[in-house]
């Protein structure tokens, strides 16, 4: 069964540093997004990225996050200056368009960030 | 608001009955969902109302939906150690992307 993957499980960065998180949809799907869950706390939506652009942000996805879907596999966020609060697992989920009124979303294992 | 609450801890004997709680406080949703997140897994769909429906069932699951009070509920019948998982409930607009998600209620099985 397809599955959304995402690398890696645990990062670990010093807080300044920047930080990839990479994932890889399902591969006949066009909705991508990023989630994060900070520990204790709610899953968050971050953004979500349809047709080569950002369709939807949080107030949480300032000018230190982006997006990008470099190649035809990849989806990845980006974390230019980390800070001690963007520890979290960030989640990565992506969707099929399709008629009709369900349009799941389908996510991957997350990737623990931990930012020291 | 965007607000979706649900307790935390829930400890229930196998074979028993589960009832997982939630209540939102946008009654303009569409569609509520019922995730399930095993340890080291992804957040996997469970099952799903829409607002218009009171009640789902499949299999063992069973979705309640109070519109006036907006509640949601989660019976698991017949409850298995498999079973053992953080359970969150969502909401989501009809036209918009995101998901909204409650904190997560954490079920533990005893024998």
């Amino acid at each position: 069964e397809p599955e959304v993957t995402q690398t890696p499980s645990h990062q670990v960065t010093q807080m300044g540093q920047e930080v990839i998180l990479r994932c890889v949809p399902i591969s006949n799907h066009l909705y991508f997004y990023w989630y994060r869950q900070i520990l204790g706390q709610k899953v968050e939506f971050l953004v979500s990225f349809y047709n080569n652009e950002i369709s939807e942000k949080s107030e949480i996805f300032d000018d230190q996050f982006s997006v990008e879907r470099p190649d035809g596999s990849n989806f990845t966020l980006k974390i230019r200056s980390t800070k001690l609060e963007d520890s979290a697992m960030y989640f990565c989920a992506s969707s099929s368009p399709r008629r009709g009124l369900l349009d799941e979303q389908f996510f991957g294992p997350g990737t623990r960030l931990t930012v020291l | 608001g965007e607000d979706v609450e649900q307790s935390l801890f829930l400890s229930v004997r196998e074979g028993d009955s589960s009832v997982i709680n939630c209540t939102y406080t946008d009654s303009s949703s569409t569609y509520l969902y019922w995730y399930k997140q095993e340890p080291g897994a992804g957040l996997q769909l469970l099952t799903y109302i829409f607002s218009n429906m009171d009640m789902k069932q499949d299999q063992r699951l069973t979705v309640l939906l109070n519109k006036k009070d907006k509640h949601l509920s989660l019976r698991i019948a017949d409850t298995q150690t498999g079973d053992s998982a953080i359970y969150f409930c969502a909401r989501r607009y009809s036209s918009a992307s995101k998901i909204i998600f409650g904190s997560g209620t954490r079920l533990s099985i005893r024998p």
